[in-house]
């Protein structure tokens, strides 16, 4: 099956710098790639996406880059404030093809933490 | 507002116990999974559900087992809770088609003593 890799596990930044995390993931055949962010105490919330014929997309302070080649994607999060701290998870799905049923695999988590 | 809900935030249960999650959402869904989340370990999929009475194993089934005998609930059973499934559970839930994201609800807090 598929696997996301993670990284960092926790960082810290000051308030508006940049922010980056990376994952990487193991099969090809993934074509979709979320990017969820959790606030304590809820549960996690979609930021953001982008899917496997798209190398980059933005959302106002948040960006997605996708290389497929290399199989990684990033989240940037530019300009950052207090609220963007959180934990975030990447995610890798294969859609909704024959036995998969649009499963997607979890990287294990950033938590980032914006220091005013 | 579209939503999935899960019926409590915080549960105490004791070993041994059977224990029951429930969850519901308003999107007609037809996917639904139950995750757990453990620090460090990230989200991993205990089991989900593509359609009503139809269930599939995730990652890690061991010890649990599920219901969805209609459309908007899925429910999440621990048929002899122990101490090592306590955690964080989260619901989600999805269209079948491809590329697109789940809805979670909030999430129940289980302690097993």
């Amino acid at each position: 099956g598929e696997n996301v890799e993670q990284h960092p596990s926790t960082l810290s930044v000051q308030e508006g710098d940049s922010a980056v995390i990376k994952c990487t993931y193991s099969d090809s055949a993934s074509n979709y790639f979320p990017w969820y962010k959790q606030e304590l105490g809820k549960g996690p919330q979609l930021i953001i996406d982008i899917r496997s014929n798209v190398g980059e997309k933005k959302d106002q302070r948040i960006a997605v880059t996708l290389n497929k080649t290399a199989k990684h994607f990033s989240l940037h999060i530019t300009e950052t404030q207090p609220e963007d701290s959180a934990v975030y998870f990447c995610a890798a799905s294969m859609g909704a093809v024959v036995d998969n049923f649009n499963k997607f695999y979890f990287g294990s988590g950033t938590k980032l933490n914006v220091k005013p | 507002d579209v939503k999935v809900t899960q019926s409590s935030r915080y549960l105490v249960k004791r070993t041994g116990e059977k224990v029951f999650l429930e969850c519901v959402q308003d999107m007609d869904h037809e996917n639904m999974f139950w995750y757990r989340q453990d620090p460090g370990l990230g989200l991993r999929l205990i089991y989900f559900s593509y359609d009503v009475k139809m269930k599939e194993k995730g990652d890690i089934p061991e010890g649990y087992s599920v219901s969805r005998e209609k459309k908007e609930r899925f429910s999440l059973i621990l048929e002899s809770a122990s101490t090592n499934q306590t955690s964080m559970y989260l619901c989600a839930s999805s269209t079948r088609g491809s590329g697109y994201g789940y809805t979670f609800g909030s999430g129940t807090r289980l302690t097993v003593v």
